[in-house]
């Protein structure tokens, strides 16, 4: 069964500072889709970022990037310039496309604190 | 605005008494998705649906029940044979695209005293 482990259960980075939060899956297929999502403290959730593991091109939104290594099995989420904003839970996840069915595999997530 | 509702966002119940939490999307998605959220654990999937009258066992089915009548629709019940049911409950749905996110609603804290 598809895995999704972060393994960081708290960060903390100073505001302006960059921060590098980690994920790391298990899966046997060769093609899928990342995903980093937010969850602030109303617990919406937010996308913030995906990757399809067949490009190779890492993907950026503003101020959020990843550092996805196919081979490693890894999907790490880097802010740059944080800001007091940033503070959430962050958690990664993953789309099993088991035949027939499609979900999403979450990992247990990483609380982000933002120092002023 | 198109999205998903989640009712009611706080929700009080005695100790074995069945409760449902509704859950309503008007994206058009066909999948939808009940996750339980619980400090230091994460999202962990009890039920989801990928069309109207079909639906499957996530990881922490036991206790809980669903129902999807409509493709709108599809309501959660947390039933007295659930142990430990105070959490934090989020619906979710997704079109069939690969490239597609699960879109969320806002959550219903289920307190059981």
């Amino acid at each position: 069964a598809q895995t999704v482990t972060q393994s960081q259960p708290e960060m903390s980075v100073q505001e302006a500072e960059t921060v590098t939060l980690s994920c790391t899956y298990d899966t046997s297929e060769s093609d899928y889709y990342l995903f980093w999502y937010k969850q602030p403290p109303s617990r919406q959730m937010i996308l913030v970022i995906r990757q399809e593991a067949y490009k190779q091109q890492n993907a950026t939104e503003n101020r959020f990037s990843v550092n996805f290594q196919k081979a490693a099995k890894s999907f790490s989420l880097k802010i740059s310039d944080s800001q007091l904003g940033d503070a959430a839970m962050y958690f990664c996840a993953y789309r099993d496309e088991s035949p027939g069915t499609y979900k999403y595999i979450f990992g247990t997530g990483t609380r982000l604190k933002v120092l002023a | 605005d198109g999205g998903i509702t989640q009712s009611p966002k706080y929700l009080f119940r005695k100790e074995g008494q069945n409760v449902t939490l509704s859950c309503e999307q008007n994206l058009n998605h066909d999948a939808m998705y009940w996750y339980r959220q619980d400090p230091g654990q994460g999202l962990r999937l009890i039920y989801y649906s990928q069309i109207v009258n079909d639906f499957q066992k996530g990881d922490i089915a036991e206790g809980y029940s669903v129902s999807r009548e409509k493709k709108e629709s599809f309501p959660l019940t947390v039933t007295s044979a659930q142990k430990n049911p105070t959490a934090f409950y989020l619906c979710a749905s997704s079109p069939p695209d690969r490239v597609t996110e699960a879109f969320f609603g806002q959550g219903t804290r289920l307190t059981v005293v």
